[in-house]
């Protein structure tokens, strides 16, 4: 049973760029989390996704950012327009069940922004 | 909000030898959940323990222990016999019933082990 599965695992866009990060959780997992890196500090909670739908996004930016998880396939962060304040680590996590306490985490994409 | 706060950036340990790690928490809420993950170089983010708050009795997973006072709002945690492969950050993080979406982390603690 492979785990959370996250790629690109490394991320180089420039200034004005989009950036795509996936995430595919384990096996029966309908829960889907994003959280981010900054340099020398804690993950901070971005969006959390059920299956076609956002359940609570009060952590990502209102602006540029936007996250989904379709019927079929990854759950997709996307950053339009990239600027080097997005430049960390975007972590995504998942769980069988909504209350379940435990979260499942990839290894993170490093986004760089040049 | 809650906060999760770690006044140990770094802490180092000598092989075989053990180490506490400290994190304290703000909340209102009586009921939730406290962890520790582990940070290897590699990124991965690897839950270590995990104590529900209406248990008493301190969490155990083999070298890994926690001390969990809940008055004090204060939940470290202690490895013994530390391993060269226990290097790593190591960073404490809540959950809530009423902010279940979200885990709270602290900035970690950087653990290095002494050969």
């Amino acid at each position: 049973n492979a785990g959370v599965m996250q790629n690109p695992r490394h991320l180089v866009r420039r200034r004005g760029q989009e950036a795509r990060l996936r995430c595919s959780p384990m096996k029966g997992h309908s829960h889907v989390y994003w959280y981010r890196q900054l340099p020398e500090e804690g993950l901070k909670f971005m969006v959390y996704l059920q299956k076609e739908n956002i359940i609570d996004e009060s952590g990502m930016p209102k602006e540029r950012f936007s996250a989904e998880f379709p019927k079929e396939g990854p759950s997709i962060l996307r950053i339009q327009q990239v600027v080097r304040g997005d430049s960390a680590a975007y972590f995504c996590a998942s769980s069988p069940f909504r209350s379940d306490e435990k979260l499942f985490f990839g290894s993170g994409t490093q986004l760089s922004v040049l | 909000a809650q906060t999760v706060t770690q006044s140990q950036p770094e802490m180092s340990v000598q092989e075989a030898e053990t180490v506490t790690l400290s994190c304290t928490y703000d909340t209102s809420e009586s009921d939730y959940y406290l962890f520790w993950y582990k940070q290897p170089p590699s990124r991965q983010m690897i839950l270590v323990i995990r104590q529900e708050a209406y248990k008493q009795q301190n969490a155990t997973e083999n070298r890994f222990s926690v001390n969990f006072q809940k008055a004090a709002k204060s939940f470290s945690l202690k490895i013994s016999d530390s391993q060269l492969g226990d290097a790593a950050m190591y960073f404490c993080a809540y959950r809530g019933p009423v902010t279940g979406n979200q885990f709270y982390f602290g900035t970690g603690t950087s653990l290095t082990v002494i050969p």
